[in-house]
Parts: structure tokens; sequence; C-alpha cells
């Protein structure tokens, strides 16, 4: 069975502040991917990066960074210099890869409210 | 490009009325579809895939139904709604080859009464 635990339910910071999401996930699989995707007030989720279970390579994209650790299964997102249009909810998730299913297991979400 | 539509966007229905929830997908073609329940404040709980027209799984029992009449097309239903159908309905779709990233739909909006 897959598992998703996002610990952190509730982070508030204020704008420019540096702010980490925490992901640790479960897994039997040996390939799988793993996601994060943003939801704003709108509802809908955007996607934001996948992650071969293969790469552990940390990845930049702008503010945000992403460091993965297959040694402690953990996948955190960092958004460096927040901004108030970075509040939503984050969720973190994990598939396995290959054909058939390939559901999304997701963590239970972190809502990032940064205050001006 | 690919675009995922649902509709409607939010509905409010009486219990034990019926339900039919839309989903397209735009721009290609055999994707795996699903659909996602999202309760109030919570995280979403997988209720249907789809890998190919006709061809339903069901995720967890309950009063809700899925049906697939076309590629592109994923429909959701239910003959009586109950109070705890309320919830963010959310279609995904994938392509069904090894790009496995789910984009999502602007989601649906359900309130029983």
């Amino acid at each position: 069975a897959q598992k998703v635990t996002q610990a952190q339910t509730e982070i508030s910071v204020v704008e420019k502040e540096d702010v980490t999401l925490d992901c640790v996930y479960e897994t039997r699989d040996t390939t799988y991917y793993l996601f994060w995707y943003k939801q704003p007030p709108s509802g809908e989720l955007v996607f934001l990066i996948r992650r071969n279970s293969f790469d552990e390579q940390n990845e930049i994209s702008g503010r945000y960074s992403w460091n993965f650790q297959k040694s402690t299964s953990s996948f955190n997102f960092t958004i460096t210099a927040s901004q108030v249009v970075d509040s939503a909810v984050y969720f973190c998730a994990l598939s396995p890869k290959g054909t058939g299913r390939r559901a999304l297991t997701f963590g239970s979400g972190t809502r990032l409210q940064v205050q001006p | 490009s690919q675009t995922i539509h649902q509709w409607p966007a939010t509905l409010v229905q009486p219990v034990g009325s019926p339900l039919s929830l839309e989903c397209t997908v735009e721009g290609t073609s055999n994707p795996n579809l699903y659909w996602y329940r999202q309760a109030a404040g919570r995280g979403l709980q997988l209720l249907f895939y789809s890998v190919g027209i006709g061809q339903i799984s069901s995720e967890v029992p309950q009063n809700l139904s899925a049906s697939r009449p076309q590629d592109r097309q994923f429909i959701l239903s239910s003959k009586k709604l109950l109070l705890s159908d309320s919830g963010f309905y959310l279609c995904a779709w994938t392509s069904g080859g090894f790009g496995d990233t789910q984009y999502f739909g602007p989601g649906t909006r359900l309130t029983v009464l």
C-alpha cells in the first residue's frame, strides 16, 4: 500500500520569508513518481513538479525548489521569498510507474498562508 | 495543447435527486481518466478510473457510478444523492503511455441539501 504524509496542516508566514513544506511517503514499489500540486482558492489543482524515483537530483524553478531524498523517503518543497500569491493548499502525491491504474495517492495537504 | 473541461462548475441538489457530472478532454487520444472527490478541508480520494471506452474501475463502493461513452468523455452519475456526496469533484487525465503526470480539470463543487 502507498501512503503520503504531510504533517504540516497549516503554515503561516510573512511575505518574503522562506518556507518548506514537508512530504514523507511510503511505497513498496521500486519505481514510482512523486508530485507536488498547488490548489489555489479557485480549487483547480495545478501541477508543479514530477520526480522519477531514479532521479534524486534536486530541482530549482524560480523561487521553487524541491529536495528528494530516497534514503528518508522525503520530497520536500521550498518556496524562497514567499509572496501573497503563493497562498494555497499544496499537495504531495505518489503514483507507481507503468501502465494501467497509476492513480495518485495524495497527502492531506498543507495550507500555506502568506501574509503581506 | 491538451485541455480538460468539467461542467457544471457548481451544483446544488436535494437529497434523493439524480446526478450527472461531465468531463471532457481535448487534444489527446486514449487518455486514462480519473474521478476524484475532495471533501471539505480534506485530501483527494480516487473514486473511479478508466483506461478506455467502457472500461471503468471503481475504487470505493458507494452511491456513485461512472461511465466512459466516448474516448475523451467521462461521466460521474448517481441515481439518488446522499448528503455525504457533497464535495468537490475533480476529473483528471493522463496519457496512456508512461507520461504519468495527471492534469486536472477545474472541478465541480456539489452541495447536497
